[in-house]
C-alpha cells in the first residue's frame, strides 16, 4: 500500500526557517513525480511545487508566492522528498501535504507549520 | 488567490443528483486535463477524478467528470450522507507553470 509520511513542522518566528520531510513507501519511489501542497487554517489548497523524478529530469517547479524561499529536493536512496523554506512569512502557516504523481493520486496526512512571533 | 473558480456551497437530499462547476481559461482547463478532489474536514484529500472522466480505482461510478472549452463539471448521481465533503477542481496552468486548484465547493447532504 503507498504511504507518505510528513514530518518537521512546527512553530516558527517570521523570518526564520523549516525542512519539511515526506517518506514514501509502498510504491516506486525514484520513479515519482513528487508535490508539496499546503492549506492555510480554514482555507483551500495551494500547489506549493513539484520535483519531478529523475528519469524524467529531476527538475523542479514553483508557484509564484513561493519562488525564491522554496526549494524541493529529493534523496531516492532513502525515499525522501525535502521541502526547505526560507525567509518564513505568517501567511505560511497552515498544514503541508506531500502528494504524489501527475495528478497528486495519493496524499500525506501533513504537517503543521505555524509561523507567529 | 484562486484561478479556478467553484460556486462555495451545493447541496442535496440523499439519492440526488448534484453537479459541481469549475470555471477557469485557456491557459488552465482550456490547455489541460482537469482533475478533482474530495477532501472530507480533517483528512487529506483524496483523488476523485483524473484526465476530465477518469475514476482511479476504488472510486464509486456516482462520481463523473467532464470538460468543455474552458470550464468543467463533477456530478455525484445517487448522493449519500458520506459525499458530504469540500470538493476541488484541479488543472495545470500554461501561464503560471504551475498547478492550480479551485477555490472548493462545500457539499451538504440534508
Amino acid at each position: 500500500e503507498e504511504q507518505l509520511v510528513e514530518s518537521g513542522g512546527g512553530l516558527v518566528k517570521p523570518g526564520g526557517s523549516l525542512r519539511l520531510s515526506c517518506a514514501g513507501s509502498g510504491f516506486i519511489f525514484s520513479n515519482a513525480w513528487m508535490n508539496w501542497v499546503r492549506q492555510a487554517p480554514g482555507k483551500g489548497l495551494e500547489w506549493v511545487g513539484r520535483i519531478k523524478s529523475k528519469p524524467d529530469g529531476g527538475t523542479t517547479e514553483y508557484a509564484v508566492p513561493v519562488k525564491g524561499r522554496f526549494t524541493i529536493l529529493r534523496d531516492d536512496s532513502k525515499r525522501m522528498v525535502y521541502l526547505q523554506i526560507n525567509s518564513l512569512k505568517i501567511e505560511d502557516t497552515g498544514v503541508y501535504h506531500c502528494s504524489t504523481g501527475i495528478f497528486l493520486d495519493n496524499w500525506g496526512q501533513g504537517t503543521l507549520v505555524t509561523v507567529s512571533a | 488567490q484562486s484561478v479556478l473558480t467553484q460556486p462555495p456551497s451545493a447541496s442535496g437530499t440523499p439519492g440526488q443528483r448534484v453537479t459541481i462547476s469549475c470555471s477557469g481559461s485557456f491557459s488552465n482547463i482550456g490547455s489541460n486535463t482537469v482533475n478533482w478532489y474530495q477532501q472530507i474536514p480533517g483528512t487529506a484529500p483524496k483523488l476523485l477524478i483524473h484526465s476530465n472522466n477518469q475514476r482511479p480505482s476504488g472510486v464509486p461510478d456516482r462520481f463523473s467528470g467532464s470538460k468543455s472549452g474552458t470550464s468543467a463539471s463533477l456530478a455525484i448521481s445517487g448522493l449519500q450522507s458520506e459525499d458530504e465533503a469540500d470538493y476541488y477542481c484541479a488543472a495545470w496552468d500554461d501561464s503560471l507553470n504551475g498547478y492550480v486548484f479551485g477555490t472548493g465547493t462545500k457539499v451538504t447532504v440534508l
